[in-house]
């Protein structure tokens, strides 16, 4: 079984509408992370949190929230999709400690019309 | 705003031939990664960089932590067709802060 898994793996939706992404972790990780990815481009941090009560916002945060519901649960939502949104969703785990590994999900695609 | 400039965007080989791809940035890494993505699936970390000047294998691959601690690079030696994918270096300022900053990513095609 997959150690960090994403639901869904493909969903269309249309603008306006409010969507959740949700990973779960294995690995016993303190920490999740939210990235998208847009083609040509490398991964961009939306969300990270270091423990069940830390939430820090990434680089591009804004028309996202994200919801860390116990330590193998991270969610993403987008409250209101708009088109630019559409991209590749990924969640990754990582462990306190030196080495700066990051695990990664299989990765959402949403296409938002 | 992207940090990381990661060339070449794209490549295109013959089987059995060797790669060479390099990350740089205009600020210091203490850390440098290399992560694949197979097509739909999440990227898988190949090799992680720790101190400048460190050269790292992990069988075919190569990867090297310059002395500036503002570029890496990333060989991979007779390539064979599941080296397919697209390679992204990543860094991190801080060791240990594990908020990582990618580069573009490379994308190897292989005919064979």
């Amino acid at each position: 079984d997959a150690d960090v898994t994403q639901t869904p793996r493909n969903r269309i939706t249309k603008t306006g509408k409010r969507i959740m992404l949700e990973c779960s972790q294995t690995k016993g990780h303190d920490r999740m992370y939210w990235y998208r990815q847009d083609p040509g481009l490398g991964l961009q941090l939306i969300y990270y949190s270091f423990d069940v009560k830390d939430i820090n916002k990434g680089e591009i945060s804004d028309g996202y929230s994200v919801s860390r519901q116990a330590q193998a649960k991270f969610s993403l939502s987008l409250e209101s999709a708009i088109p630019n949104q559409t991209a590749l969703y990924f969640c990754a785990t990582s462990v306190t400690g030196n080495t700066d590994t990051q695990y990664f999900g299989p990765g959402t695609r949403l296409t938002v019309l | 705003g992207q940090q990381l400039n990661q060339s070449p965007q794209s490549m295109f080989i013959q089987e059995g031939e060797d790669v060479s791809m390099n990350c740089t940035s205009s600020s210091i890494f203490n850390t440098w990664l290399w992560y694949k993505q197979d097509p739909g699936e999440g990227p898988v970390l190949l090799i992680a960089l720790y101190k400048a000047g460190e050269l790292t294998s992990n069988g075919r691959l190569t990867a090297q932590f310059g002395i500036t601690r503002k570029d890496s690079f990333l060989n991979i030696s007779a390539s064979i067709p599941s080296d397919v994918g697209i390679y992204f270096c990543a860094g991190t300022k801080i060791q240990g802060a594990q908020k990582l900053v990618f580069g573009q990513g490379t994308r190897l095609t292989i005919n064979p």
